[in-house]
């Protein structure tokens, strides 16, 4: 299986910061990379496919890039609603999908 | 507007049956391949199993295969999980989740709607 990999694991951060969390890959995924941002007690919700496309509705401060093994998440002006934890996701090895184990962000 | 709504999670003893239900509204229900991930407490998200839009194919995670079962029933717009000889570790929240292919690729797919989940506990 992939192995994903996201660090830091926590961060803290206020709002109007630019944030970066990076996820990583045991093998080449291409572009194969999915986020996700998770509240407590609430279903993840979809913030950005195939590495770099923004999914309808989320606001245009998130942005993600990379190919390969190495990625990124980027929020570039964090805002209160943006403290939760964040989850990579490979599906390059389709059905058998994995994701990377969070980044709790909070706040500083 | 895309529903999916979770339902048949409780409390189980280990070796017990349970089945979970989502019915599905809001988009052609036959045409997307559907998830189950879940979620232990306090620990990230695992895939458990994945079923085409026919019901045809079905796919799962090393750690339930032999003891769960994903099937659908496109006329109920409903997706369902058998879970059977359940252990503790089985314990978490379930969520059902809709696959977007968004390109015609094998790789080319995201979770882009998800239930609300429901959990299971699996205790004696």
């Amino acid at each position: 299986d992939i192995q994903m990999t996201q660090s830091p694991s926590s961060l803290s951060a206020s709002v109007g910061d630019r944030v970066t969390i990076t996820c990583r890959a045991s093998q080449s995924i291409s572009s194969y990379l999915n986020w996700y941002q998770q509240k407590p007690g609430k279903a993840p919700k979809l913030l950005i496919y195939a590495a770099s496309s923004l999914q309808s509705g989320v606001p245009s401060r998130f942005s993600g890039s990379g190919s390969g093994t190495d990625f990124t998440l980027t929020i570039s002006s964090l805002q209160p609603e943006d403290f939760a934890t964040y989850y990579c996701q490979q599906s390059y090895s389709t059905p058998r999908i994995t994701f990377g184990p969070g980044t709790k962000v909070d706040i500083k | 507007e895309v529903q999916l709504l979770e339902s048949g999670g409780g409390l189980v003893q280990p070796g017990g049956s349970l089945r979970l239900s989502c019915a599905a509204s809001g988009f052609t229900f036959s045409s997307y391949a559907m998830s189950w991930v879940r979620q232990a407490p306090g620990k990230g998200l695992e895939w458990v199993s994945a079923i085409s839009g026919s019901g045809g194919s079905t796919y799962y995670a090393d750690s339930v295969k032999g003891r769960f079962t994903i099937s659908r029933d496109n006329s109920k717009n409903t997706l369902y999980l058998q879970m059977n000889s359940l252990r503790a570790e089985d314990t978490a929240v379930y969520y059902c989740a809709k696959v977007l292919n968004y390109y015609d690729s094998s790789g080319s797919n995201c979770f882009d709607y998800w239930g609300q989940g429901t959990l299971v506990t699996v205790s004696s």
